[in-house]
């Protein structure tokens, strides 16, 4: 199995920051990723496929780099709508798999 | 644009086959390069991806739960199902049915698993 390792785990940060969150594979997978988006309670919602490809209707804020083994997603200037649990997903290979996720903080 | 909707009971018995089933509007899941998914996700937790029916009727599972899991597809009511068997309190989690890499996802479902 890919395993997929997302860091930070958590991190706190303010209105406005620049953030980026990390995903390594342990093996590469070209650029079959995607990156989700999760609040309380809610489903996850793509943001980033292809590693890089904005999702419609997402702000532009997001935007996802990276190919091969290590991935970033960044969020240029952080809102407060932002603040939730982030996940990359690897399907270059079954079985599917995440990262632990990324929560974000108010801080 | 194509909307999933989980349904299913919300409590099962230690032991029993616990069987959800997703139905899939304003799109068909016969047409064709969609995966059909169900993940699930224990409370407090990360996400797992259980398996995936193709448009074809292929299926895979993901090995942990491959002794246990059957998923299944009525391409004339535009559904997809999961069957878990033999379930445990390890068990309970959210479950989610969503298209190909995640988009969309159904809202999920709470599935209990207890006595």
């Amino acid at each position: 199995d890919i395993q997929m390792t997302q860091s930070p785990s958590s991190l706190s940060a303010s209105v406005g920051d620049r953030l980026t969150i990390t995903c390594r594979a342990s093996q590469g997978i070209r650029n079959d990723l995607g990156w989700y988006q999760q609040k309380p309670g809610k489903a996850p919602k793509r943001l980033i496929y292809a590693a890089s490809s904005l999702q419609s209707g997402v702000p532009s804020r997001f935007s996802g780099s990276g190919s091969g083994t290590e991935f970033t997603l960044t969020i240029s200037s952080l809102q407060p709508e932002d603040f939730a649990t982030y996940y990359c997903l690897q399907h270059s290979s079954t079985p599917w798999t995440f990262g632990q996720g990324t929560k974000v903080e108010i801080k | 644009q194509v909307q999933l909707q989980e349904s299913g009971p919300g409590l099962v018995q230690p032991s029993q086959t616990l069987s959800l089933t997703c139905t899939v509007s304003g799109g068909s899941i016969s047409s064709g390069g969609s995966y059909w998914s169900w993940i699930r996700q224990h409370p407090g937790k990360g996400l797992e991806w259980i398996g995936y029916i193709f448009h074809s009727g292929d299926t895979y599972y993901t090995p942990s739960l491959k002794s246990r899991v059957t998923i299944s597809a009525d391409m004339s009511k535009s559904q997809f199902s999961l069957k878990l068997s033999s379930v445990t309190a390890a068990d309970t989690a959210v479950y989610y049915c969503a298209r190909d890499y995640g988009s969309p996802w159904g809202q999920g479902t709470l599935v209990t698993v207890s006595s």
